[in-house]
This record gives C-alpha cells, sequence and structure tokens, in this order.
C-alpha cells in the first residue's frame, strides 16, 4: 500500500518557536508538497520539491522553508512560529507532475501555535 | 482571479442519491480532480476529468461541462460511510492546482 506518513499528528508550540514537520513517502515518488489547510478556504500550496535538494515555492511560502535531502523526505520548518500559522499542514506526493497525477496525501500535522 | 466554488455543506439520506456542485472561474483548465476527506483524515483521490462528459466509477461519477465551467460529483445508494467532505480542484493554464474549499457531506440514517 501507498503510504505518505507525517511525524507529528498533534503539536502545540509558542510564538518564535521553531518548528519542523516531517514528511516521509515509500513509493519512490519525485515529487513532494507541503499544503496548509484552513476551514473555509482550498489547500494551498506552501512548498514543493521535484527532486532531491530542489525546492520551489508555492502561493504562500513566507514564513516557511522546506528540507529535501533525501528522495524520501520532505521538511516543512517555520523558523519562528507565529499565530497566524495555527493550521493543519498536508504533505502530499505524487510519480507525476500534480497537475494530471494523483496525489498521496499524508494524514495531516496539526499545528496550534500559542 | 481564480474561483472555485462549491456548496458548503448538503445533507442527504442513507440510499439516496447526491449531486455535489463544483464551478470554476480560472485561467484556463488543463483538468479537474475530485478527492473524498474523512474528518480528521487524509484526502484521497475519487476521479480526474479533462474532457467533457461523465466518467463512471462504481458508485460515485463525475462530470464535466468545460464551456460552462462547471463539474458535478454524484454519488449513488448513499452509505453512512460516504459523509466526508469532498473537494474539488483545477489545473489551470500553468497547470497549477486550485482547490475549492470543500463540501462537506452528511449522511443521515
Amino acid at each position: 500500500d501507498v503510504k505518505v506518513t507525517q511525524s507529528s499528528r498533534y503539536l502545540v508550540k509558542r510564538t518564535g518557536e521553531k518548528v519542523f514537520l516531517e514528511c516521509v513517502q515509500d513509493m519512490d515518488h519525485e515529487n513532494m508538497f507541503w499544503y496548509r489547510q484552513d476551514p473555509g478556504l482550498g489547500l494551498r500550496l506552501i512548498y514543493f520539491s521535484y527532486d532531491v535538494k530542489m525546492k520551489e515555492k508555492g502561493d504562500i511560502p513566507e514564513g516557511y522553508s522546506v528540507s529535501r535531502e533525501k528522495k524520501e523526505r520532505f521538511s516543512l520548518i517555520l523558523e519562528s512560529a507565529s499565530t497566524n500559522q495555527t493550521s493543519m499542514y498536508l504533505c502530499a506526493s505524487t510519480s507525476g507532475k500534480a497537475d494530471t497525477g494523483e496525489l498521496f496525501f499524508g494524514e495531516g500535522s496539526r499545528l496550534t501555535v500559542l | 482571479g481564480q474561483n472555485i466554488d462549491q456548496p458548503t455543506e448538503m445533507t442527504a439520506t442513507e440510499g439516496a442519491i447526491v449531486q455535489i456542485n463544483c464551478t470554476y472561474q480560472t485561467s484556463g483548465f488543463n483538468g479537474l480532480f475530485w478527492y473524498q476527506q474523512h474528518a480528521g483524515e487524509a484526502p484521497t483521490f475519487l476521479s480526474y476529468n479533462v474532457l467533457d462528459g461523465l466518467e463512471e466509477k462504481g458508485r460515485f461519477s463525475s462530470f464535466l461541462s468545460r464551456s460552462k465551467g462547471y463539474s458535478y460529483l454524484l454519488l449513488k445508494e448513499l452509505q453512512m460511510k460516504d459523509s466526508a467532505s469532498y473537494l474539488c480542484a483545477v489545473v489551470d493554464s500553468n497547470y497549477q492546482l486550485i482547490w475549492g474549499a470543500g463540501t462537506k457531506l452528511i449522511i443521515k440514517p
């Protein structure tokens, strides 16, 4: 079975803390994505990566960075968490580009910043 | 701007049929996806339409009209497990995915 695993389902952090969200996929997919999901809004793309050590900004990259040192792992970093980053974060991967290929999602990491 | 519209919430009865609509205004069109997301779980792929018409897959069907900027997801013989959010996403001219906010479907016995 295809699997995308996110390291933490629930996190509570304080304003200013550094936050790491990790995502691992076991499907040998080239392409990985980080989205945030907020009530009443569609998924918004933060960053994506089409290859190891490669990253591209999505629609809302401000306040975030990413790391892809290995093909299977894509990490999202909040250098200094703020309350407006309280959200559900979803990682996804696909073997093709997201525009034509099925996206496989992790179960999400719900982050609360106090 | 780019916009995907879906109803926020719908209610239907077990065993019945429900149609979830999605209208879009995007810069170009290169396909439309439907995903299902149960509460607290990952979204999962349901369908992909790029040509006009109806695609049937078991109890679920998806329809697309590119000229009208319109799609719907049709769920037949509703089961309680179909209670979930249904996400519509359009691929625009830059091959970027634009997501709707999702429709929460509540199934009642």
